[in-house]
């Protein structure tokens, strides 16, 4: 296994237009978390996953984002109608629940909106 | 609400000597993680060391040691003997048990510089 995947690494979009974003965790992994990084800032919880569940979500994740895991492997991330505030590094992490100290992250996909 | 604070946006330092990486941390919970990240530029964050709260030895992994000061909230990084690969942004963080599961909070960062 070679670690989180993350694709795209990079995505520029026009404001408006929606946009999905993948993670592939660590095989054995059933813990998934997705966090924002905005310039010059430390990356954001925005949601994890146990399994195919979504346990928890930010108050950042507006109505404009959301994120699926369906059969507990992989997960996306959507945003619908981007803004230019949606700008930044999206990055996933994933872990074992038992382990949820010990999270790996991946590359991130860092999304320009134009 | 917990909060992490790293004051030094920048730092630098010659190649074989030594740097401190400060952080301090606010929270109200006893059972907690701290964590030291390096992000690399254009690479994956990666776990550079660990700390259980509830633990008074230092960790120490290698040329990377911390000081924990539970009582002031403080967890800085040391770097021994640094290396060019070390340039990095450094992000201290936590994480509560029994808190939002997965929410590690973390710092702004600091960016190491590491002169040849």
């Amino acid at each position: 296994d070679t670690g989180v995947s993350q694709n795209p690494r990079h995505k520029i979009t026009k404001r408006g237009q929606n946009v999905t974003f993948r993670c592939d965790p660590i095989s054995e992994h059933n813990r998934l978390y997705w966090y924002r990084q905005t310039l010059g800032q430390g990356p954001e919880f925005l949601t994890y996953f146990q399994n195919e569940a979504q346990l928890e979500k930010s108050r950042l994740l507006s109505d404009r984002f959301s994120a699926e895991r369906p059969k507990g492997s992989f997960s996306t991330l959507e945003i619908q109608r981007t803004e230019q505030g949606d700008s930044a590094m999206y990055l996933c992490a994933s872990s074992l629940a038992l382990k949820e100290t010990e999270a790996f992250f991946g590359q991130g996909t860092r999304l320009t909106v134009v | 609400a917990q909060t992490v604070t790293q004051s030094q946006p920048e730092m630098s330092v010659q190649e074989a000597e030594t740097v401190t990486l400060s952080c301090t941390y606010d929270t109200s919970e006893s059972d907690y993680y701290l964590f030291w990240y390096k992000q690399p530029p254009s690479r994956q964050m990666i776990l550079v060391i660990r700390q259980e709260a509830y633990k008074q030895q230092n960790a120490t992994e290698n040329r990377f040691s911390v000081n924990f000061q539970k009582a002031a909230k403080s967890f800085s990084l040391k770097i021994s003997d640094s290396q060019l690969g070390d340039a990095a942004m450094y992000f201290c963080a936590t994480f509560i048990y029994g808190g939002s599961q997965g929410n590690l909070i973390f710092g702004k960062g600091t960016k190491l510089s590491v002169k040849p």
